[in-house]
């Protein structure tokens, strides 16, 4: 079954950066492009970008960009995400989820629906 | 960006009651909308895509609707399961974006 599984939680202070993993497994990793999308508490889901697994074509929410690198590692089918210059307002949980994915009889193309979540990590930010 | 509008913020009900969940996009969407169920301490669940179309596994008491800029997402006979926070989300335009999320609670 698919299954995405992410690292555990971390305490970072203002201005470190933060890693997270996301573990893939039960489905071709090359074939789904992977995004992230954070959930500050109490608070609603922001997509912050997204990489296409099969070539590493990178796209990231343009608030983001400069401080957020997501990447692949196709051997490990594994994502991270790296966040930089931390700040309390990115205190939040970070999930990575799978594109859901829709193929004609050519092609396939990435929907943008997330079908297969991970778990979450909380990422806290505090001095 | 597209702004996503969720009603009620917070909704009570009872067990059997039919719920329905309003979502306005800021501007026309066509049918790229997504619905999600959210519990406590746990990932977003796909609940529904392209407006109406029913997730895997999903129970056929979910149903959504609506298309342009107005969607719904009802709930036929709300279960004890049901009990959680839902979000529609856009995917129309870059960037896809999320409701604020509406609480189905407990009356």
């Amino acid at each position: 079954q698919v299954q995405l599984v992410q690292s555990g939680a971390e305490v970072k202070k203002p201005g470190a950066s933060v890693k997270v993993s996301c573990k893939t497994s039960g489905y071709t990793f090359t074939k789904y492009t992977l995004h992230w999308v954070r959930q500050a508490p109490g608070h609603s889901l922001e997509w912050m970008g997204w990489i296409n697994t099969g070539n590493g074509t990178t796209k990231y929410l343009q608030r983001f960009q400069g401080r957020v690198t997501i990447t692949r590692d196709t051997s490990a089918s594994t994502v991270d995400m790296e966040l930089s210059s931390l700040t309390s307002e990115d205190t939040a949980v970070y999930y990575c989820a799978r594109d859901q994915r829709y193929c004609s009889a050519t092609t396939c193309y990435s929907m943008f629906v997330f079908d297969y979540w991970g778990q979450g990590t909380l990422v806290t930010v505090s001095s | 960006d597209i702004q996503m509008t969720q009603s009620p913020s917070t909704l009570s009900a009872s067990v059997g009651d039919r719920v329905t969940i309003t979502c306005r996009a800021s501007q026309t969407i066509s049918k790229w909308l997504a619905w999600y169920q959210q519990k406590p301490g746990k990932a977003p669940k796909l609940l529904i895509y392209k407006t109406s179309n029913l997730e895997n596994g999903v129970p056929s008491r979910f149903s959504g609707g609506g298309s342009g800029t107005g969607f719904t997402l009802t709930i036929s006979s709300l279960q004890p399961d049901d009990f959680a926070t839902y979000y529609c989300q856009q995917y129309h335009s870059y960037p896809q974006t999320f409701g604020q999320g509406t609480k189905v609670e407990i009356k």
